[in-house]
């Protein structure tokens, strides 16, 4: 049974600095890996997708890489702002359905 | 706007009562979710649509009834709930699951309470 697992569960950090978030699975059959934010009181938004074959994806001050053999993935986020304050789920597409990790609330402080 | 709406946003109901939540998707996807959030735990999926068929019904209580009308419209039927069904609830829709480019567009959710 897949499991998915976010460390840290909340990260509190100043403007400006470069972080990066974990996700771990347990089952290496995936058809991709996805990155999502929550903001507070609202739905998810789509970050990064990563598919199976691939090793990492890119979107703007966002990098998400995928290592299918250890069961891991990250996402960095660079030169972070306030405004990415968010709750970031990552999910496993595995046998047509997403499997989700609990998120890790991230804060950051002007 | 992610092009998937839902109504109430907040609900409080009693544990006898009879509700129903919706949702409406405008982006011409052809299959539809609804979650469970609740604190501190992972998304559930709860059940899944495609096609208005269907697909996946992840073992829950009778007392929660979905029903698609058609691909735009999903709507979760609510009667004799229990306190411990205070969750937020999400509803999503995708392209078609099975693809490996599939993403979910998720609504704002419904905030219910059960007194």
């Amino acid at each position: 049974k897949q499991e998915v697992t976010q460390i840290p569960a909340a990260l509190s950090v100043p403007e400006g600095e470069n972080l990066v978030l974990n996700c771990s699975f347990t089952d290496s059959a995936i058809y991709n890996l996805q990155w999502f934010r929550q903001d507070p009181g609202k739905g998810l938004t789509s970050l990064l997708l990563i598919q199976s074959s691939q090793r990492e994806q890119t979107s703007g001050r966002l990098n998400a890489s995928l290592d299918k053999s250890s069961g891991r993935s990250t996402l960095y986020i660079a030169a972070s702002q306030p405004g990415d304050s968010a709750t970031y789920l990552c999910a496993v597409d595995s046998n047509y359905q997403l499997i989700w990790g609990a998120g890790t609330k991230l804060i950051i402080k002007p | 706007e992610t092009g998937v709406t839902q109504t109430p946003r907040h609900l409080v109901m009693g544990m006898t009562n009879k509700k129903s939540l919706k949702c409406e998707q405008h982006l011409g996807h052809n299959a539809m979710y609804w979650y469970k959030q609740s604190a501190k735990k992972p998304l559930e999926l709860m059940f899944v649509y495609s096609l208005e068929e269907r697909v996946e019904n992840n073992s829950v209580p009778s007392r929660f009834s979905p029903e698609c009308p058609n691909s735009s419209h999903l709507f979760l039927h609510l009667h004799t709930l229990q306190p411990e069904d205070s969750a937020l609830y999400l509803c999503a829709s995708s392209h078609l699951p099975g693809q490996a480019t599939d993403t979910q567009y998720f609504g704002p959710g419904t905030r219910l309470t059960v007194l």
